[in-house]
């Protein structure tokens, strides 16, 4: 069962524009969804996370937008630069850091010059 | 401050031959996971440490996979014996506990021929 649903597969952005990947979550005890940057040959580096109290987060060039009637978020990559091409991941968990983390598929962003 | 260590990096294995990966947390995390990344997806859980005891393990193969983390710190998964459906990246992460943030080592990309 794929609890966490993620969109697009794969995306190709031109530098400067604006990168939107989204995320579908079906347990609605999910109650903390982060982000994850994965390089080639690196771990999944944390990004960004939201909890459901509140709608929208932001952090410097990055946006978790959060719905929770829809349970579904979105990560917005604003001014997006080539040195963002990478992976991404969202994923969620129940919990107070007592769970392990439900991850989507991935997104392949590339971001081109 | 060092991060998650994991070793080996990679590993190439004939199928049926066992294997052993190693993970050293970051130090005072008393949290640690066992992911398994297949190529193109997103981690998924094997098994969760709290000190020494294993709290979440039934995302574990447990007729050929197991693990350990003695003294609470560092911990070892073992494949054996090894099938071609094992090929994959095996992650190891760590946080403090009850913490959300999980930090994630390099990975050991293991293939089985």
């Amino acid at each position: 069962q794929q609890q966490v649903k993620q969109s697009p597969q794969s995306l190709i952005v031109q530098k400067g524009g604006i990168s939107i990947i989204n995320c579908a979550y079906e347990n609605t005890a999910f109650d903390y969804f982060p982000w994850y940057q994965q390089f080639p040959g690196k771990g999944p580096a944390l990004l960004i996370a939201i909890r459901p109290d509140v709608s929208e987060k932001k952090e410097g060039r990055f946006t978790i937008s959060f719905n929770k009637s829809a349970k579904q978020f979105s990560l917005h990559i604003m001014d997006s630069q080539p040195g963002d091409s990478a992976t991404y991941f969202c994923a969620a968990s129940r919990g107070t850091g007592r769970r392990a983390l439900t991850f989507g598929s991935g997104t392949r962003l590339q971001v081109q010059p | 401050e060092a991060g998650v260590v994991q070793s080996p990096r990679y590993k190439i294995i004939e199928k049926k031959q066992p294997v052993a990966f190693w993970c050293n947390p970051i130090s005072g995390h008393n949290t640690l996971y066992w992911y398994l990344q297949n190529l193109g997806q997103g981690p998924e859980l094997l098994i969760r440490y709290e000190n020494e005891e294993a709290v979440d393990d039934s995302q574990l193969p447990k007729d050929r996979f197991s693990a350990e983390r003695l003294k609470g710190v560092d911990s070892t998964l073992k494949i054996q014996p090894a099938e071609l459906g094992d090929s994959a990246v095996y992650l190891c992460a760590s946080s403090f506990l009850g913490a959300d943030e999980q930090f994630f080592g390099p990975g050991t990309r293991l293939t089985v021929l």
